[in-house]
């Protein structure tokens, strides 16, 4: 059973538009999330995360939004460029994920920004 | 640096033979994960390593994958015997510390024929 939900397989958005990628975890005692991006034939490369203490972290184009209540988080990026077309990896961990230390991954998606 | 370094980046070879994914990790990093990525399952954690003891073996999916860790600098994945549905793209990571993120290797991609 995934811990990890990515729904959406793939996002196509506009350049200049907002991208919104959802993630939504299943297990309450996860307390970090990341998120990951993934170009073809490159190994994922982290991009931002969030403690379960906060609800918003903000890194220039990319701000992650955490609703703990749901066991949501997304990813926003404003505007959104060509260059940010790659697969996007949701990532979360905790005690109860088994392992401290081992970060349980969704299935992915993938943003195409479109010119 | 140079990151986490995997070899090869391409593997193909013929069922029932032996295959050995090798990674070397970022200098001074503690923890070393394999994961397995797949259309159907995602990203799967195989097993990690923590200061070269491996911790959690429970994502290895049968006793024909092994992994070792001699020593903080190299590690180990393999296969034998070998099948088609073991193709997939394989990731090392290191990290230090948990709360720093991962950083991933290019991958391997295995192809089983």
């Amino acid at each position: 059973d995934q811990q990890v939900k990515q729904n959406s397989p793939s996002l196509s958005v506009q350049e200049g538009r907002i991208s919104i990628l959802n993630c939504d975890y299943t297990n309450s005692m996860f307390d970090y999330f990341l998120w990951y991006k993934k170009y073809p034939a490159e190994g994922p490369t982290f991009l931002i995360s969030i403690s379960s203490i906060k609800d918003k972290n903000e890194d220039g184009r990319f701000t992650v939004f955490l609703n703990k209540s749901a066991k949501h988080l997304s990813l926003h990026i404003v505007p959104s460029q060509p260059g940010d077309s790659a697969v996007y990896f949701c990532a979360a961990s905790g005690l109860a994920g088994g392992s401290q230390g081992n970060l349980i991954f969704g299935k992915g998606t993938k943003l195409s920004v479109k010119p | 640096d140079a990151g986490v370094i995997q070899s090869p980046r391409h593997e193909v070879t013929e069922m029932g033979q032996e295959v050995t994914l090798r990674c070397k990790p970022i200098s001074g990093h503690n923890s070393l994960f394999w994961y397995r990525q797949t259309m159907m399952r995602g990203l799967e954690l195989l097993i990690y390593f923590n200061n070269n003891v491996p911790i959690d073996d429970s994502g290895m999916p049968e006793d024909r994958f092994s992994a070792k860790m001699p020593n903080a600098s190299f590690s180990t994945l393999k296969i034998q015997p070998s099948e088609p549905r073991d193709s997939a793209v394989y990731f090392c990571a290191s990290s230090f510390g948990f709360y720093y993120g991962y950083t991933f290797g290019s991958g391997t991609r295995l192809t089983v024929v």
